[in-house]
């Protein structure tokens, strides 16, 4: 089970942190992702983090923007966006890969970001 | 980066229709390939992965085929809850996801 939180309206420029809290299995063995969803849009994976923090990955779109990371300990994952820019407005799902293979098991119900001003 | 292109984008088809929607990679992705079920306000839900490979609970109408850089979501005789858009995902290299099929009533 993902939750995720943190989506708002925040001006052009702005930052915002999102959340996404698991349940129901055992996090610290799952390497996860963010995947965002314009509004009509189609899906687009952002960022990529292994169980262990080990091993990152970003969109181009996103690098340099965004932070991926995650809390073992409280079976959280988090997503920092800074410089957001008006194309970033679309649902953030938190995504939870296969145990041994990398596809997208699980998904998160998401959360809004809208960049506006 | 590793391109997927999927097609058709729209597919009007009927209960009991045979619906073939297919994806081609940039590159070879050796079959390591997922398809997902969208609906309008949920999130995806994964069907297949490695290609061809059925996830628990997920009616065998669906299968999936393919290799290299070639793959094909079939679904044998629609039903009315297949209405819905399809999307693939390679996940070779990083993660790609092709553009979607929207599969609408007829």
């Amino acid at each position: 089970h993902l939750v995720e939180s943190g989506g708002d309206l925040v001006q052009p420029g702005g930052s915002l942190r999102l959340s996404c809290e698991a349940s129901g299995f055992n996090f610290n063995s799952y390497s996860m992702n963010w995947v965002r969803q314009a509004p009509g849009k189609g899906l687009e994976w952002v960022s990529h983090i292994s169980s262990t923090s080990s091993t990152i990955y970003y969109a181009d779109s996103v690098k340099g923007r965004f932070t991926i990371s995650r809390d073992n300990a409280k079976n959280s994952l988090f997503l920092q966006m800074n410089r957001l820019r008006d194309e970033d407005t679309a649902v953030y799902f938190c995504a939870r890969n296969g145990a041994r293979y990398l596809h997208f098991e699980d998904w998160g119900k998401g959360t809004l970001v809208t960049v506006s001003s | 980066d590793i391109q997927m292109a999927q097609s058709p984008s729209t597919l009007s088809a009927s209960v009991g229709d045979r619906v073939t929607i297919t994806c081609r990679a940039s590159q070879s992705i050796s079959g390591w390939l997922a398809w997902y079920q969208q609906k309008p306000g949920k999130p995806p839900k994964l069907l297949i992965s490695k290609a061809s490979n059925l996830e628990s609970g997920v009616p065998s109408r669906f299968s999936g085929s393919g290799s290299g850089t070639e793959y094909t979501l079939t679904i044998a005789s629609l039903q009315p809850d297949d209405f819905a858009t399809y999307y693939c995902q390679q996940y070779h290299t990083y993660f790609t996801f092709g553009g979607g099929t929207k599969v609408e009533v007829k």
